[in-house]
């Protein structure tokens, strides 16, 4: 069973608008999630977290948001650039045990 | 630039034919993974080392091995691949665990003909 979904497989925003990435999970005991991004032919790097103590957590250009009672979190991107054209992977856990990856979300942000 | 380092990029092997794939890294990280990603599904975790502390995950098939001979390196072997282990092999490093954040290498893509 996936216990974080991505259930967007592709997103497409145009250059400076806000892009959304969406993640959920079904374990209500994690307690960290991650996002990564993922460019072709590297391996994923690390984006940004947040911990279940919180609902927001910002790093320049992007925000991610937690909503533990719906049990989702959200990456937003804004401005968007063509740099961020990647696959976005969210993950989630408990402290002291394996983190659970999504599918991913490939996000193209056209010119 | 420290990093993690996984060699070759690409593998092809035959069906049935043992295979290793390596990973390296000189983040001087405590922790090293290995993850399997096939088309289109999440890195699943086959297994992770904390220091010399072997840690292998309960659905982890038998056919799949690792050894950690000192903290740089890590190695995948593959008993007897089968058709259903062509995937990316993804091998990761963390500070310390819980892996908060894991920083990984390129991934070996895994052929098996």
């Amino acid at each position: 069973d996936q216990q974080v979904k991505q259930n967007s497989p592709s997103l497409s925003v145009q250059e400076g608008r806000i892009s959304i990435l969406n993640c959920d999970y079904t374990n209500s005991m994690f307690d960290y999630f991650l996002w990564y991004k993922k460019y072709p032919a590297e391996g994923p790097t690390f984006l940004i977290s947040i911990s279940s103590i919180k609902d927001k957590n910002e790093d320049g250009r992007f925000t991610v948001f937690l909503n533990k009672s719906a049990k989702h979190l959200s990456l937003h991107i804004v401005p968007s650039q063509p740099g961020d054209s990647a696959v976005y992977f969210c993950a989630a856990g408990n402290t002291g045990n394996q983190f659970y990856f999504g599918t991913g979300t490939s996000l193209t942000v056209i010119p | 630039d420290a990093m993690v380092i996984q060699n070759p990029r690409y593998q092809v092997t035959q069906f049935g034919k043992p295979v290793t794939l390596s990973c390296s890294q000189t983040l001087n990280h405590n922790v090293m993974y290995w993850y399997q990603q096939k088309s289109s599904q999440a890195p699943k975790l086959l297994f992770h080392y904390y220091d010399k502390d072997f840690n292998n995950e309960a659905d982890t098939p038998d056919n799949f091995q690792s050894r950690r001979p000192n903290t740089s390196f890590c190695f995948l072997d593959i008993r007897s691949p089968g058709l259903g282990d062509a995937a990316m092999y993804l091998c990761a490093t963390s500070r310390d665990r819980p892996s908060y954040e894991q920083y990984f290498g390129p991934g070996t893509r895994l052929t098996v003909t």
